[in-house]
């Protein structure tokens, strides 16, 4: 059974530019969760999306923004970069929207705002 | 503002030894606790997940909850230096949200 997909693995953009970020769940998991890591705040989580709809926000600026399709998988998007942006994002796929749940992280994407 | 909190360490054990790491919580409502293992450079990894009192063992994991002192615990037995890595306490908010712990640094010496 594939795990959690998350592509690019790396990417390197300038300042002001926008980014586009891809995490595939696991096959038959509905929630996926996006979160930021940087070392000096930790992981911060971003938003989540079950069934196509964002049930819950983070504490980030609306350059952060994401959708889900129909067929489970979500896109991240960060708009007008700035070099604080700079961390790994993960995202985590979860089997249903319940809560009482296992939640399984991607390899991530290391963005670097240059 | 709910919270996760966690000894930073590093918690250093000789090989062999139990490594217990622990981590407290300050939403007395929430209902599902998580630890992940997470190697430098890398992706965080679910060690265990427990949302019923008492303790629950996988292998050499074993992860205790105590909803009444609001604290969740994880115990490493015959600790491995493979098993030197950072682990993250979590809760999950409504909406899956997890809120993590700063993470203990844990250090397995041969």
């Amino acid at each position: 059974k594939a795990g959690v997909t998350q592509t690019p693995r790396y990417l390197i953009k300038t300042r002001g530019q926008q980014v586009t970020l891809s995490c595939s769940p696991i096959s038959g998991h509905r929630s996926v969760s996006w979160y930021q890591q940087t070392p000096g705040q930790g992981l911060q989580f971003l938003f989540e999306y079950f069934s196509e709809t964002q049930r819950n926000k983070g504490n980030f600026p609306g350059r952060f923004s994401g959708r889900q399709f129909s067929n489970s998988r979500s896109e991240m998007n960060v708009s007008t970069l700035e070099l604080g942006d700079s961390a790994l994002y993960l995202c985590a796929s979860s089997w249903t929207g319940s809560g009482n749940t296992e939640a399984f992280f991607g390899q991530g994407t290391r963005l670097t705002v240059v | 503002q709910k919270e996760v909190e966690q000894n930073s360490g590093p918690l250093s054990v000789p090989e062999g030894a139990i490594a217990s790491l622990n981590c407290t919580y300050s939403d007395r409502g929430s209902q599902s606790f998580f630890w992940y293992r997470q190697y430098s450079g890398k992706s965080p990894e679910l060690i265990m997940f427990i949302y019923s009192n008492g303790d629950k063992e996988d292998g050499r994991f074993t992860a205790q909850l105590n909803k009444a002192s609001q604290y969740v615990s994880l115990l490493i037995r015959d600790s491995q230096p493979s098993d030197s890595a950072t682990y993250l306490c979590a809760v999950m908010e409504y909406g899956n949200k997890l809120v993590f712990g700063a993470g203990t640094i844990l250090r397995v010496k041969s």
